[in-house]
């Protein structure tokens, strides 16, 4: 079964800082996604990566996947509160469109 | 365009009751995804509908659990006999098709006594 490994689970941070969330996955995947979910609520989308190389920026987040590596990251640009999430990335297996999640990176972004 | 709707928000039961989750897809959608979240972990896929038939249900528990997708009106994912290790959120999603990016809802928060 295809896994998804985040990291880190949980990451502090001040304001004004950069940081990176790293999410590594197993087999080969068509698509990967980056979600957004703020406590008690759904899943926003963020980005969606579709080949080796893709690099999408939204404001102070940027996305990146090595397909080669089987690795995506998620860079956070000089971070606000507003960013304090949770981090999802989910890839898919496209033959059935199951989205396998990794566990989340839970974001906190002190003054 | 109404985005996908589930309800209830949130639903309490009893030991041993029966849970119903409702979700009506995004207009036009077919294909409808059943998703469960516990506390603090990534969303575990459980199964995969199109109108009237069971696509994929390999996430899903063998026993008490079951989901349909009737010809008209919302999927729905039902729970017999629940159990304390039930309470979780329970997410739907739709697409157009399987290549398309899956729209989620706001999910039902179940909670077993």
């Amino acid at each position: 079964e295809l896994k998804v490994e985040q990291n880190p689970l949980f990451l502090s941070m001040q304001e004004g800082k950069n940081y990176t969330i790293y999410c590594n996955y197993s087999t080969t995947s068509d698509r990967l996604y980056w979600y957004r979910q703020d406590p008690g609520k759904s899943l926003e989308s963020l980005f969606v990566l579709l080949s080796n190389g893709a690099v999408k920026q939204e404001g102070r987040l940027m996305a990146s996947l090595d397909t080669k590596a089987r690795l995506s990251t998620l860079h956070i640009t000089a971070a606000v509160h507003d960013l304090s999430a949770t981090y999802f990335c989910a890839v898919d297996n496209s033959t059935l469109g199951r989205l396998y999640f990794g566990r989340g990176t839970q974001l906190t972004v002190w003054p | 365009n109404a985005g996908v709707m589930q309800n209830p928000r949130h639903l309490v039961r009893r030991r041993g009751q029966e849970a119903r989750l409702r979700c009506s897809p995004m207009k036009g959608h077919s294909h409808v995804y059943w998703y469960r979240q516990l506390p603090e972990e990534g969303l575990k896929f459980m199964v995969y509908l199109q109108k009237e038939n069971i696509i994929d249900e390999s996430g899903m528990p063998k026993e008490r659990f079951s989901a349909e997708f009737p010809k008209e009106g919302p999927s729905i994912l039902r729970i017999q006999q629940v159990v304390r290790g039930d309470s979780a959120a329970y997410f739907c999603a739709s697409s157009l098709d399987t290549a398309k990016p899956q729209h989620f809802g706001d999910g039902t928060r179940l909670s077993i006594l």
